[in-house]
């Protein structure tokens, strides 16, 4: 079946450690997204990128990076930088981008929590 | 920017019509409305999104006024299973964003 996975849906991490999260899509999207959610909030845009090789930031980019280096992945890394990074991730896809009125595609999230 | 106003909860009687309101009155005029769904620590789920006439699909209708500045989503035989957040979206204006509120929580009761 086609979709997105992100892995892992947990991951811990100690404090001033790099982390990356892994998002592959098989749905040959050439848009694809980061979000992420707070307890009782709703998503915040981090990164997204409309074609291989190219993204743009989001509403809440600092301390963190993506690469489009392919169709089908957009690793986000959380860097030390990020003074809150305990949250729940959300990779999304869409086939041509939002603005031509193709929707996102979600997939089942990864838990951070960071001590 | 694009926004949008969702009431905080509901509640809807299993077996009866979900009618979810939202206001986006500014909305601009090449814009769709997005509706999502998300069941605790799940991803959202897509349901419908529509640009000036109602639609239709299997999992529920949308109807926009025709000023476009509100929609309704509507679960016509709501179930237990369909008690999660719904979020009413629409595109930050010539970007690629959507923008997402904090949305409705529908609880459906037997």
């Amino acid at each position: 079946d086609g979709g997105i996975t992100q892995s892992p849906k947990y991951l811990f991490r100690k404090e001033g450690q790099n982390v990356t999260l892994s998002c592959e899509q098989n749905l040959n999207h050439d848009a694809m997204y980061w979000y992420r959610q707070d307890p009782g909030q709703g998503l915040r845009l981090i990164y997204y990128s409309q074609i291989v090789n190219d993204f743009q930031k989001g509403d809440i980019a600092e301390g963190y990076s993506v690469s489009r280096e392919k169709k089908e992945s957009f690793p986000l890394t959380v860097t030390s930088a990020q003074k809150n990074p305990t949250a729940f991730y959300l990779c999304a896809s869409s086939i041509d981008g939002v603005g031509q009125g193709s929707p996102l595609h979600f997939g089942n999230g990864t838990r951070l929590t960071v001590t | 920017d694009a926004k949008t106003t969702q009431p905080p909860s509901m509640d809807c009687a299993e077996g009866r019509a979900a009618n979810l309101p939202c206001n986006h009155s500014t909305i601009s005029g090449n814009e769709y409305v997005y509706w999502y769904r998300q069941i605790h620590s799940q991803g959202p789920q897509y349901i419908i999104h529509g640009l000036k006439n109602n639609e239709t699909n299997e999992m529920a209708s949308l109807i926009i006024t025709e000023d476009r500045k509100s929609s309704t989503l509507i679960l016509p035989h709501a179930t237990l299973r369909d008690t999660a957040v719904y979020y009413c979206i629409v595109r930050v204006y010539n970007t690629d964003k959507l923008i997402f509120g904090t949305g409705t929580r529908l609880q459906v009761f037997p």
